[in-house]
């Protein structure tokens, strides 16, 4: 079974440093998605980042970047410079197309930036 | 597009009584999923569909759980009857299939939160 790990069930950073969330997972697939979704107290589910795992490059956005390790099977966020609002639940997730339609999600990380 | 459209946003209910969520999809999306978030359990999926027609129901917790797409714009998930440890929030979220080399992004609603007393 395809599963997403989240070993960090909660962080706490102060505002400014950088973080880093970690996401393991397990699949016998060559071609997958991993996601990055931040879930803030307002409850809604953004999607911050995604990694082809096809693509060696890892993936940027702004502040938010990963570190894919396709071979330890490994998909980590890093988020620069840190921000309040950037206090959130993240979870990791996973997609195998075309054995799986549905996104596979990990536990998820509650992230607390502190002024 | 207005998004994943959910509702009610709360809803607030004694035991015994039917619950219905709602939730309007993003137009031309061919998948929608219905999630559960607890605090013990963190997201379930408890059933998704594909072109209306219901895939794997294999996370709805019990028969009480039902739920039903009847066109492309439209679905509910109906808790009958309704028990205190069904409190939860509950997302529906829908996606487009773009073909094996497409990453398939879901997008969430705001989510209903269910409070059963």
């Amino acid at each position: 079974a395809q599963t997403v790990t989240q070993s960090q069930p909660e962080m706490s950073v102060q505002e400014a440093e950088t973080v880093t969330l970690s996401c393991t997972y397990d699949t016998s697939e060559n071609n997958y998605y991993l996601f990055w979704y931040k879930q803030p107290p307002s409850r809604q589910m953004i999607l911050v980042i995604r990694q082809e795992a096809y693509k060696q490059q890892n993936a940027t956005e702004n502040r938010f970047s990963v570190n894919f390790q396709k071979a330890a099977k490994s998909f980590s966020l890093k988020i620069s410079d840190s921000q309040l609002g950037d206090t959130a639940m993240y979870f990791c997730a996973f997609i195998s197309p075309p054995r799986d339609d549905k996104i596979i999600f990990g536990k998820g990380t509650r992230l607390h930036i502190l002024p | 597009d207005a998004g994943v459209i959910q509702s009610p946003r709360h809803e607030v209910t004694e035991m015994g009584q039917e619950v219905t969520l709602r939730c309007k999809p993003i137009s031309g999306h061919d998948y929608l999923f219905w999630y559960r978030q607890t605090m013990m359990r963190g997201l379930e999926l408890l059933i998704y569909f594909n072109n209306n027609v219901p895939i794997d129901d294999s996370g709805m917790p019990e028969d009480r759980f039902s739920a039903k797409m009847p066109n492309a714009s439209f679905s509910t998930l109906k808790i009958q009857p309704s028990e205190p440890r069904d409190s939860a929030v509950y997302f529906c979220a829908s996606s487009l299939w773009r073909g094996v080399d497409s990453y398939n992004e879901q997008f969430f609603g705001p989510g209903t939160r269910l409070t059963v007393l």
